[in-house]
């Protein structure tokens, strides 16, 4: 049973709206992750969130914000989606022990018309 | 270069054949390795975690580390339909913080 839920699972919007990505978990991580996934790519971390009102940017430069103001928490906004965001948008967290890993959710696949 | 690379596949062998998954690695800092299994439409899970070199036995799987030559390989024996999957490997200097993904191995077992 997962324990982090992204919603919406699927997303189908025109160029230029405001998009907000949901991600939440149950688990009381302190840790959380934003990563894009397209097919047959590696992950691509975009943001991260070692605690409350602490946000950095990743690896892959992203038009995205995000936000952390409650621990369980952390959503995702596109200002004005564009057909290049076109892509799967996976959230994890993780907590203390480095065997635990990540747990991810199901993903957002998002597509912008 | 990638910090990680990671052969995409598709690798598609038979029911009951050994599977061999590997990734090689460019930073020598390195020292949590992990494998994730992905189904079609879902998030990765986590399948083994490895800390440093050596190996580890779960079950049908092994996952072996090589520092030296900075390799994984991710071993499953008596494949399964059901490991039909894609395979990333997964690693990180400080645990499971920001960690780095190879690309993913495409994994079909055929009944």
């Amino acid at each position: 049973e997962a324990d982090i839920y992204q919603t919406p699972r699927y997303l189908v919007i025109g160029t230029g709206k405001k998009i907000t990505l949901e991600c939440s978990q149950t688990m009381g991580h302190d840790k959380m992750y934003w990563y894009q996934q397209d097919p047959g790519m590696e992950l691509h971390l975009i943001h991260y969130s070692y605690g409350v009102n602490s946000t950095e940017k990743g690896d892959l430069s992203s038009e995205s914000t995000v936000s952390r103001i409650r621990t369980e928490h952390f959503p995702l906004t596109l200002e004005s989606a564009r057909p290049s965001h076109t892509s799967q948008y996976l959230c994890a967290s993780s907590g203390t022990g480095a065997e635990r890993g990540y747990t991810f959710g199901s993903g957002t696949r998002l597509t912008v018309v | 270069q990638k910090e990680v690379e990671q052969d995409p596949g598709p690798l598609s062998v038979p029911e009951g054949a050994i599977v061999s998954l590997n990734c090689t690695y460019s930073n020598s800092a390195f020292q949590y390795f992990m494998w994730y299994r992905q189904y079609s439409r879902k998030g990765p899970e986590l399948l083994m975690y490895t800390y440093s070199s050596g190996n580890k036995e779960d079950g049908r799987f092994t996952a072996q580390v090589d520092k030296s030559s900075k390799y994984i390989s991710l071993f499953i024996r008596d494949s399964q339909p059901s490991d039909s999957a894609t395979y990333l490997c997964a690693m990180s200097p400080w645990g499971a913080q920001k960690l780095v993904f190879g690309q993913g191995t495409r994994l079909t077992i055929n009944p």
